[in-house]
This record gives C-alpha cells, sequence and structure tokens, in this order.
C-alpha cells in the first residue's frame, strides 16, 4: 500500500523564522502535490513536482522532490502569519496510478 | 468562475435516513472524486470517477455510492447513514489523477449522522 508520511505534524513558530516540512514515503511517485487548507475551505493546490530533484519557488516557499522521487520537502522563509493553515502533499497511487492519496498533513501555526 | 460546488454545506441527520450530497463542476473536467476528512486521519478518497459511467473504489467506499450520469455532476450517496460517516466531505475534480493536473476543490459538507 503506497502512503505518504508527513512530518512534523503540528508546528508553532513566531513570524521570521524559517521551517521546513516534509512528506516521505517509500514508494516512487512520478509527481507529488502540495496543497495548503485553511478552516472551513477545501485544499487549494501550491505546486506540483514532477522531475526527481525539482525545485520550485513560490515567493517565500521552496518545493524540492527527492532525486529517486519518494520524499519531497517545503521550505519557508520567514514565516509570516499569513502562511497559517494546514500543508498537505498529495501524489497518484493504485495500479493504475488512478487513485489519489494524502499524506495526514501538518498543520502549521505562526505567531505573530 | 471555475467551480466545484457542492450541496448542502451543512447536514444534521439521523442513522439510516438516505442523503445525497451533490456535487457540481463547471470546468469541463473527466476526473471527480470525493473524499472525507477525519481529524487524525487526513483527506481519503472515498471514490472516483474518470469519466461519465465509470467510477471506481477509492481507500474508503464502504458505505456509500455514487453515481455519474453526466461529466458535470457526481453525487455522493449515504443510503443508510450510520454514526461513523459524521465527517466533512469534500468533492473535487480535475482533468485527471497523473502528473500535473491539480484538483479542484469544493468547500466542503459537514455531515452529522446521530
Amino acid at each position: 500500500t503506497q502512503l505518504l508520511e508527513q512530518s512534523p505534524q503540528f508546528l508553532s513558530i513566531q513570524e521570521g523564522e524559517n521551517l521546513t516540512v516534509y512528506c516521505n514515503s517509500s514508494s516512487v511517485f512520478s509527481s507529488l502535490q502540495w496543497y495548503r487548507q485553511e478552516p472551513g475551505e477545501g485544499p487549494v493546490l501550491l505546486v506540483t513536482v514532477v522531475t526527481g530533484g525539482e525545485v520550485k519557488k513560490l515567493k517565500r516557499l521552496t518545493f524540492q522532490f527527492g532525486d529517486a522521487r519518494k520524499d519531497s520537502s517545503l521550505h519557508i522563509t520567514a514565516a509570516q502569519p499569513g502562511d497559517t493553515g494546514l500543508y498537505l502533499c498529495a501524489g497518484a497511487a493504485g495500479d493504475r496510478d488512478d487513485k489519489i492519496i494524502f499524506g495526514k498533513g501538518t498543520r502549521l501555526h505562526i505567531l505573530p | 468562475e471555475a467551480q466545484v460546488t457542492q450541496n448542502p454545506r451543512y447536514l444534521i441527520t439521523v442513522t439510516g435516513k438516505k442523503l445525497t450530497v451533490t456535487c457540481s463542476q463547471n470546468m469541463n473536467h473527466e476526473y471527480m472524486s470525493w473524499y472525507r476528512q477525519d481529524p487524525g486521519l487526513g483527506l481519503r478518497q472515498i471514490y472516483y470517477s474518470m469519466n461519465v459511467e465509470v467510477t471506481d473504489k477509492g481507500d474508503v467506499p464502504e458505505g456509500y455510492k455514487v453515481s455519474r450520469k453526466e461529466k458535470r455532476n457526481f453525487p455522493l450517496i449515504l443510503e443508510s447513514p450510520s454514526p461513523n460517516q459524521t465527517s466533512l466531505y469534500f468533492c473535487a475534480s480535475s482533468w485527471g489523477p497523473y502528473s500535473n493536473q491539480p484538483q479542484h476543490f469544493g468547500d466542503g459538507t459537514r455531515l452529522s449522522i446521530l
């Protein structure tokens, strides 16, 4: 069974600090996606990483896909209260890659 | 505006009373899914559909039914709801599950089964 494990589960840090959250698997994924979810809303896609070793930047957010395509990380520089939310990674799974699985998420709280 | 619309947003009902949660998308997407989100368990896929008349089980299909008679609609049916189906439900659509296809989510349906 393919699984995506995210760590840490919870993270509370001061505004201005840097942080990294992780999404790991023992399985290879053709691509991984990162979503952010705010209370009362559905997840919203932040980025998709496709190539092993790929690094993508979205303002203060940097996403990396592991060389072996089994893991990914999200690094936030100078965190702001607006970054608060639930961060989820997701990938296609199943024999035909037609299912979607999500990690359980990292709940991030940035203190002003 | 491109969107996925779920109804109702909130529902409180009783065990055994059949209910349907509707989902509609206006992006002409082929792939649609239902998820449930529970504390500590994350988002889990219930059913998905690759296209009209094509549906398949996700990770937690027990107690649910779906249908895909039209491309834009993908209702979730609970024939005999039970308290363990109390959860937050999301419908999502995309061009496909593979590669770099973003999932577009509805705003969710909070379902309570008493």
